[in-house]
């Protein structure tokens, strides 16, 4: 079982549609992150969270660590929005620090 | 605000060539943290580097080395490069005495390996 599991993996959607992205972790951490990465592009941080809700223009991210989930929400969404998101938490077991990334979840939005 | 630069952005190289990566780390960030994004793989954890020693070991392999400078800015060397070593890699730092989750993502430098 991956440390990191995201849901769906892909999902198409029709322009201003609300979008959410899950996020389960099997791991205790200190925090999450949420990244957006457009094709062929760079990883862009969206939201660095530790626990409830942060919020910025569009998109809201929240964060429940006792049920080690976490969702990505998009408000009136646009094909800009199109791209891989992927969720990626600090393990701190064992003294590690690195960021343990799930495997993206594709999303496309359609004009 | 001032961010995670890394260089180049793009790189082409040979099969068994070497190739030299570079991540500027944002004024006032210590940490370092190097990643491999492989084509349709989710990111993996390389290296990292707090205060100029080598802090985490990931999957790095054998033909990898790493280095951390006294200005904070870190360098990935990678000889004899194989196909498979076409990747996105990126840096990530993070502030000083700040908590290990808080890391800030470069753009990445793309590399290719013909």
């Amino acid at each position: 079982k991956n440390e990191v599991e995201q849901s769906p993996q892909n999902l198409t959607a029709q322009e201003g549609e609300f979008i959410t992205i899950n996020c389960s972790y099997s791991v205790g951490i200190s925090a999450l992150h949420w990244l957006q990465q457009h094709p062929g592009g760079g990883i862009v941080s969206l939201f660095m969270l530790s626990s409830g809700k942060k919020k910025h223009g569009r998109l809201i991210a929240t964060i429940n660590i006792q049920e080690k989930h976490s969702s990505l929400h998009i408000t009136a969404s646009h094909p800009r929005d199109s791209a891989v998101y992927i969720c990626a938490v600090c393990d701190t077991q064992g003294g590690s620090e690195k960021l343990v990334f799930g495997k993206g979840m594709k999303l496309t939005v359609n004009p | 605000a001032a961010g995670v630069i890394q260089s180049p952005r793009h790189l082409i190289k040979e099969k068994r060539e070497t190739a030299t990566l570079k991540c500027y780390p944002i004024p006032r960030h210590d940490t370092v943290y190097w990643y491999q994004q492989g084509p349709g793989q989710d990111p993996q954890f390389l290296i990292s580097f707090y205060e100029k020693m080598q802090s985490d070991k990931g999957s790095i392999p054998d033909r990898f080395s790493a280095q951390q400078f006294s200005d904070y800015h870190s360098e990935l060397n990678m000889s004899s490069l194989e196909l498979g070593d076409s990747a996105l890699y990126f840096c990530a730092s993070r502030p000083l005495a700040g908590p290990p989750y808080e890391q800030y993502f470069g753009p990445g430098t793309r590399l290719t390996v013909t």
